[in-house]
């Protein structure tokens, strides 16, 4: 079945550094991939999504790209604030992988905090 | 437009008791979710619908029902809680083969205490 690998944390970064979020998928179809942010006590929001290989989300300076042969979206940003701090989950839709439940499969969560 | 609504918020049950979370969705989607949230867990999908009048059974649907009311509404129901049903739980909506992005549209969550 499908299933989505990410980096566990807690990841703890000082404002402004570099950000990266490994995650890794597997598919047995073409999925959509997706990067969802939870703030404490919400519910998640999607934070960028790309739907074939190559393409790159983007939202709020954080981006990935979809990469098909390395099964990888890892998600970056360039500078991060402490309002970045939140729960990071990586997802995937196979929407015409032939079987299967519908909905999205998600990765565990990586906490991010970010110090002043 | 409020999106997905779930309720409610917060909800502590005692073992055996039963009660039905409510979620409802103003987008016109097609399909619907139930998803708990357990630490160091992600989500787990617990049942979904695809269209009004249809269910199918999720990851993790052992202890748990749901009836697709209309199209708007999906709610999932604990007919005898027991403690290992403590969670998070959250209603989503989508509607990709109807046309629209493939990805999903979450409630605010509700937090269920079962002791």
């Amino acid at each position: 079945g499908d299933s989505v690998t990410q980096m566990e944390g807690p990841v703890t970064l000082s404002e402004e550094a570099f950000l990266t979020i490994n995650c890794t998928y597997t598919a047995t179809g073409y999925p959509s991939l997706f990067w969802y942010v939870q703030y404490p006590g919400e519910g998640l929001q999607l934070l960028l999504k790309a739907t074939k290989a190559d393409d790159k989300g983007s939202n709020k300076g954080f981006e990935a790209t979809y990469r098909k042969e390395t099964t990888s979206f890892h998600l970056e940003k360039g500078s991060v604030q402490v309002s970045d701090s939140a729960v990071y989950f990586c997802a995937l839709r196979d929407l015409y992988s032939g079987g299967g439940a519908d909905g999205l499969t998600f990765g565990k969560g990586t906490h991010l905090i970010i110090q002043p | 437009n409020a999106g997905v609504t779930q309720t409610p918020k917060f909800q502590v049950l005692k073992t055996g008791q039963s009660m039905t979370l409510q979620c409802a969705q103003d987008m016109n989607h097609n399909s619907m979710y139930w998803y708990r949230q357990d630490p160091g867990m992600g989500l787990r999908l617990i049942y979904y619908s695809a269209s009004e009048g249809t269910t199918d059974k999720g990851e993790v649907p052992n202890g748990y029902n749901v009836s697709r009311l209309n199209k708007r509404e999906f709610s999932l129901r604990l007919e005898s809680a027991a403690p290992s049903q403590t969670s998070v739980y959250f209603c989503a909506s989508s509607d990709p083969l109807g046309g629209g992005s493939p990805e999903a549209f979450f409630g605010q969550g509700t937090r269920l205490t079962v002791v």
